[in-house]
């Protein structure tokens, strides 16, 4: 168990349709960090969060969007949802993002019909 | 094209065996981490390295850094069933707060 928790574990919805993703960092773990991973793309950074402020970026789409809360937990949103949505959707957290070390949770699988 | 190359991409081998998995780029990286992924779930970091030439043993894995701090390799002595997985090697480029993954490697060790 990493200490980084996920929810909800599976998400099927349709397309056009929007879905939030929620993520909870590890204890005392400022940075937060999304990742999408499907079968074809393998694991691709999206965004980065640090006690609150977007740090970093990669390569997220315009209809998807994060923040992060005062209380440090995380959500993505996913809106005007494609098929090709369909992936498994990490959140990692580490003490500050400076350090490489990043803790994953145990991921949303999202299917999009 | 990935920053970081894996290889092999597919690896199966007799319970017993030992067996390497390397991960090479043309660039240098600030720390080097290798996790393993079981199917639907999230990436179990392995090991961080962070200077050139640097090994750590983890039991039965042992982990390399090169010493130009481009390359890594994971090596596994007597493989058991229990290590079979995806193994991925990620990189944090100097100034950098992301992390580059490979592609990854399936193991597979049969009983």
């Amino acid at each position: 168990d990493s200490g980084v928790t996920q929810t909800p574990k599976h998400l099927i919805t349709a397309t056009g349709q929007r879905v939030t993703l929620r993520c909870s960092p590890r204890s005392g773990d400022l940075s937060v960090y999304w990742y999408q991973q499907s079968l074809d793309q393998g694991l691709q950074f999206l965004i980065q969060y640090y006690n609150g402020e977007e740090r970093a970026k990669g390569n997220i789409l315009e209809r998807f969007s994060a923040q992060q809360f005062p209380d440090l937990h995380s959500e993505l949103n996913l809106s005007s949802l494609e098929l090709g949505d369909s992936a498994l959707y990490f959140c990692a957290s580490s003490l500050t993002g400076a350090e490489g070390t990043q803790y994953f949770g145990p991921g949303t699988r999202l299917l999009v019909l | 094209t990935q920053l970081l190359e894996q290889s092999p991409q597919f690896l199966s081998i007799q319970e017993g065996e030992n067996l390497t998995v390397y991960c090479n780029s043309s660039s240098v990286f600030s720390s080097l981490q290798w996790y393993r992924q079981e199917p639907g779930e999230g990436p179990v970091l392995l090991v961080t390295v962070v200077t050139g030439g640097e090994v750590k043993k983890l039991k039965r894995l042992t982990f390399q850094f090169g010493d130009a701090r481009k390359d890594s390799s994971l090596h596994i002595t007597a493989a058991q069933t229990g290590d079979t997985g995806l193994y991925l090697c990620a990189g944090a480029l100097p100034n950098d707060y992301k992390l580059s993954f490979g592609a990854g490697t399936t193991v597979t060790v049969r009983a």
